[in-house]
Parts: C-alpha cells; structure tokens; sequence
C-alpha cells in the first residue's frame, strides 16, 4: 500500500530563516506531487505540483520554492522566511497519468513564523 | 477562481442531516470532496466528475449538477464523527489541479 510522509511535524523559524520541507512517498511510481498550504481556520492553497522529477508548476507567486530530486520526494524551500509564510504546509500525491484520482494527504507540517 | 462554499459552519444534533453546498460560475470538469479533522490532513471522500451525477457510501452521499456547476454533500443521520470541516475541491479541466472552497465547519453534538 502507498504510504506519504512528512517532516518535520512542527517547526518554529524566525523570520528570514531558511526553510526545508520534506515529503516523500512509498508504494507508488511517478505519483503526481503537490504542495498546499492551509493559514489557520481557511481553505487549502495549492503552492506547486509536480508531474514528474525536474517538472514542476508553481501555481502561486511567493518566497518558496520547490524540487523534485527524485520520484517519489518533494522539498519545499525557503530562502528566507516571512511571517506571511506561517501555516499548515501539506504534501499530497495522486497516481500518475492523471484520469480523475483523489489526492492523498500527508499528515503535514505545522511551521510558525516568529 | 474559488469555489464558493455554503453554510460557512452548521451545528447540528446526532441523527440529524446536513447539506453542503459547492458552486462555481464556470461549468467544472469534476469535484472533489474532502473531510478534515482539527490538526490532521484532510482525507478523500468522493469525486464527481458526470453532470447529473450522484454518489455516496454509508451515510454520505453527493451529487453534481447538470450544468457541472454545482455541487452538494449530504450527510444523513449524522453521527459524531461526521464533525470537521468539509472541503470541496474544484477543476476546471482534466489537469489533476484542485482549487478548493473556504471550507464549511460541521460540529455534531450529542
């Protein structure tokens, strides 16, 4: 069965900190990967998907960055942090050849901004 | 362009039903459902992707309009567990790219 996980669960950073978002997938090729974030008590923002290693769509103009290293990781990067970039970061992954599959959640990662 | 979620929140008692509503000013290529529970990463609940559309397991079940426009998730006899916030999750076309609502906050009480 396919697994995503994510790390860290929790992260504290100060302003203009770096940052390094990991997730990763099991039991599954090519899964089509994606970035959200969720600002306390609001709805899921899509930041970046991913079709493939290289390939990846940026949907929302910001500080961050992503990269798909390999197959199955997806790293999302800050160089420096804003206070604006505080929230619940969630990767996901759907199987690949896109033919209307539900999107898998991992279990996130919670980063305030101080 | 962010689909539009209705009621913003509902309390209701066990036993009772609910109805979600999703709406989008462009016809929709499919919509997704999601639960998501205080803390945790939401999970999957349904997709619709034909107008007319209507499905559902256990005591959860969705429909999705003629036009593609609209769609609504009803929860029969709620339960406790039933409580958390649903999402809707919208495409415009068979791109795997979800845009999804503000969210609509169900609290079932004893």
């Amino acid at each position: 069965s396919q697994t995503i996980h994510q790390w860290p669960a929790t992260l504290v950073q100060p302003v203009g900190s770096p940052l390094s978002l990991e997730c990763t997938v099991e039991g599954t090729s090519n899964p089509n990967l994606y970035w959200y974030r969720q600002a306390a008590g609001r709805g899921l923002q899509l930041l970046f998907y991913s079709v493939g290693i290289g390939q990846i769509s940026s949907e929302v103009p910001q500080n961050l960055s992503a990269s798909r290293p390999q197959d199955r990781q997806f790293i999302l990067s800050s160089k420096k942090l804003l206070l604006s970039d505080s929230g619940f970061y969630l990767c996901a992954w759907s199987p690949p050849y896109r033919a209307l599959y539900e999107q898998y959640f991992g279990p996130g990662t919670r980063l305030t901004v101080t | 362009q962010q689909p539009v979620q209705s009621p913003q929140a509902v309390i209701l008692r066990e036993g009772e039903d609910a109805v979600i509503n999703c709406s989008s000013s462009k016809a929709l290529y499919s919509v997704h459902w999601y639960r998501q529970k205080h803390g945790e990463a939401p999970v999957f609940l349904m997709i619709l992707l034909k107008g007319g559309e209507q499905k559902g397991h256990d005591k959860i079940s969705a429909s999705f309009n003629e036009k593609k426009q609209q769609s609504s998730l009803y929860l029969t006899a709620s339960q406790l567990s039933y409580s958390g916030t649903y999402f809707c999750g919208t495409e415009l076309s068979n791109t795997g790219k979800l845009i999804f609502g503000q969210g609509t906050t169900l609290q079932v009480k004893p």
